[in-house]
């Protein structure tokens, strides 16, 4: 079975700062790959998505990920934190034959001013 | 376009009773699905309607839960009779396609069973 690992459950950044969250998979078959966001209050919202490609894909509000094949990781950046970047981040993964999504267990991001 | 919306948005019952959770998908996605995050772990998938046929059910935890889309509309989730480790949130998802290229959400459905 497919399982998604995230490697920090809670992360605190002061504003401007780098962020990276840490994504990894187990599947030996094609996937695709996705980020979620969910703000205080909100629904989940697709940040960004890799079917194929550019292993380097880049989505709203100035996210990326990196698909890294051989690592099987698809690690989402962000160069400089804003304060309402303040989310759960989900990394989540489903497969060509699959019509459900396995989700890691989300980072909740704090940014502060 | 509105979004996937679901109802109540929280629900606290006693264990033991039923619960009904809704949900009303993008008008003309035939595809839904509904997920569940118990508190801080992953969202797991429960099941998937095409229209109002069940496309795949093995997420569903056991016999007391219910899912029905009565004439490929909306969706409804019965949970009865209720156990404490049904709390969590209850994700609604919606897609024209069959999915791999994402859903769009809804809100949830926080159930706590006391």
């Amino acid at each position: 079975a497919q399982s998604v690992s995230q490697h920090n459950h809670h992360v605190i950044l002061s504003e401007a700062a780098s962020l990276e969250l840490g994504c990894n998979y187990s599947y030996g078959g094609t996937v695709n790959l996705f980020w979620y966001v969910q703000y205080p209050g909100q629904h989940l919202q697709l940040l960004l998505k890799y079917f194929s490609g550019d292993p380097l894909v880049k989505g709203i509000k100035g996210f990326e990920a990196e698909f890294i094949k051989s690592k099987f990781s698809f690690n989402l950046r962000k160069p400089s934190v804003q304060w309402s970047d303040t989310a759960e981040y989900f990394c989540a993964v489903n497969s060509w034959t699959g019509n459900q999504f396995y989700f890691g267990t989300g980072t909740s991001l704090t940014v502060i001013p | 376009e509105a979004g996937v919306t679901q109802f109540p948005s929280h629900s606290v019952i006693e264990k033991g009773q039923t619960v009904t959770l809704r949900c009303d998908p993008i008008s003309g996605h035939d595809n839904l699905y509904w997920y569940r995050r118990v508190m801080g772990k992953e969202i797991k998938f429960l099941l998937h309607f095409v229209k109002e046929s069940k496309q795949d059910e093995s997420g569903m935890p056991n016999n007391r839960f219910l899912a029905e889309r009565t004439g490929g509309t909306y969706s409804t989730l019965k949970v009865q009779p209720a156990e404490l480790e049904d709390s969590g949130v209850y994700f609604c998802a919606s897609s024209q396609d069959n999915g791999n290229y994402g859903y769009t959400f809804g809100s949830g459905t926080r159930l706590t069973v006391v």
